[in-house]
């Protein structure tokens, strides 16, 4: 089994609508992250947290929300889907102390 | 200017090929250095990490790292046909990861 999971895989929504991305770990990680991969930009933060009661804003959180519902759950929200938000978006864990992240499948969002 | 630049590529060489992979950054803060293979559809798994200046090798690849020039490469040696995936630098300074944007590598049999 997969240590870091997300669903849905896939998802096609329309402009305005409210999404949940759910990302899920067994790896015993406290620290869980949230990424978007665009063609030619890379990977860029959106949100981190270190543990359930710490959550920090990455380099693009706007129109973004998070919440850590356990060490192993930690689930992104579009609240109004736009568009510019159609991307492959990747949750993504670390030990404390060190410095690798593994990544999970991604999702697959389009936004029309 | 973005703080990693790495060239997109695609990159394509016969197999058997030594193929080299490079990022350059502006942020002399950043401390760990790492390379990310991403196959299609899949999500980015760590392939090598370094933290000082140097090489670190292992099996037919070779991470370098040089802080003096801001620039880090990856090696392949024997390259195969299951190389063929997109590679991403990556570094960090106290938790702010930076990723470049992937060179894509085929890997022709």
């Amino acid at each position: 089994d997969a240590d870091v999971t997300q669903t849905p895989r896939n998802r096609i929504t329309k402009t305005g609508k409210r999404i949940m991305l759910e990302c899920s770990q067994t790896k015993g990680h406290d620290r869980m992250y949230w990424y978007r991969q665009d063609p030619g930009l890379g990977l860029r933060l959106i949100y981190y947290s270190f543990d359930v009661k710490d959550i920090n804003k990455g380099e693009i959180s706007d129109g973004y929300s998070v919440s850590r519902q356990a060490q192993a759950k930690f689930s992104l929200s579009l609240e109004s889907a736009i568009p510019n938000q159609t991307a492959l978006y990747f949750c993504a864990t670390s030990e404390v102390g060190k410095e690798t992240q593994y990544f999970g499948p991604g999702t697959r969002l389009l936004v029309l | 200017q973005k703080e990693v630049e790495q060239d997109p590529g695609p990159l394509s060489v016969p197999e058997g090929a030594i193929v080299s992979l490079n990022c350059t950054y502006s942020n002399s803060a950043f401390q760990y250095f790492m390379w990310y293979r991403q196959y299609s559809r899949k999500g980015p798994e760590l392939l090598m990490y370094t933290y000082s200046s140097g090489n670190k090798e292992d099996g037919r690849f070779t991470a370098q790292v040089d802080k003096s020039s801001k620039y880090i490469s990856l090696f392949i040696r024997d390259s195969q046909p299951s190389d063929s995936a997109t590679y991403l630098c990556a570094m960090n300074n106290n938790n702010d990861m930076r990723f470049g944007a992937g060179t894509r590598l085929t890997v022709k049999p």
